[in-house]
């Protein structure tokens, strides 16, 4: 069956990076894109960004251009989101999900990033 | 790229029906077939409901259903369950490889 396995929660201090992992299995990775998806604490969902595993091409949200950067590695089925110059605003559940026709049909578990000193 | 405008709450007794609005604009829900409906749970994943406007993957019960008319997708929940109390998001392509979410909708089951 169709997975995404994203790694556990982080916490870091304001102005790290943080690099979040999901691993696809039970499908073709390089056929479907992957989006990633914010939900900072009681908010509503947001998108971040969108990579195409196949080519490795990306698309950004303009909010989060220059704070994030998007790759994959073909050989772990591995899509990776890396978040920088953390701040408190950043503090977030941070999902992967799998984009199958016209819908998000497979999700990540989600990754708890939380920014504290 | 604007969020696109959902009520914040909508509630029902256990029978009956609910529209769920998703207002956008011509750039986004306006221009695209690409509209999606996602259920998600207090501390859960959210949950694919609807795709393309009208589509429901295998699973979903037919008691979703999805339209649109010009810049507003809507979700239908006929025959209210306790079950279906949650909240709802709709998303839309918006060209170019972006995406964007609706606000987010709490469906009350009273």
């Amino acid at each position: 069956q169709v997975q995404l396995v994203q790694s556990g929660a982080e916490v870091m201090q304001p102005g790290a990076s943080v690099k979040v992992s999901c691993k696809a299995s039970g499908y073709t990775f390089t056929s479907y894109y992957i989006h990633w998806v914010r939900q900072a604490p009681g908010q509503g969902l947001e998108w971040v960004g969108i990579v195409n595993p196949s080519g490795g091409t990306t698309s950004y949200a303009q909010k989060f251009q220059g704070k994030v950067t998007m790759t994959r590695d073909t050989s772990t089925s591995t899509v990776y989101m890396e978040l920088s110059s953390l701040r408190s605003d950043d503090a977030a559940v941070y999902y992967c999900a799998r984009l199958f026709t016209g819908g998000l049909d497979s999700w990540g578990q989600g990754t708890l990033v939380t920014v504290s000193s | 790229q604007s969020a696109l405008t959902q009520p914040r709450s909508v509630s029902g007794s256990p029978g009956q029906s609910v529209t769920i609005s998703c207002t956008g604009t011509s750039s986004d829900v306006g221009s695209y077939n690409y509209i999606s409906w996602y259920q998600q749970h207090p501390g859960k994943a959210p949950k694919l409901m609807i795709y393309d406007v009208t589509k429901r993957p295998s699973g979903v019960p037919d008691r979703f259903s999805g339209s649109k008319s010009g810049n507003t997708a809507s979700l239908t929940i006929s025959g209210l369950q306790a079950e279906d109390e949650a909240d709802y998001y709709c998303y839309s392509y918006a060209g170019s490889y972006t995406y964007v979410f609706g606000t987010g909708t709490k469906v009350t089951v009273l």
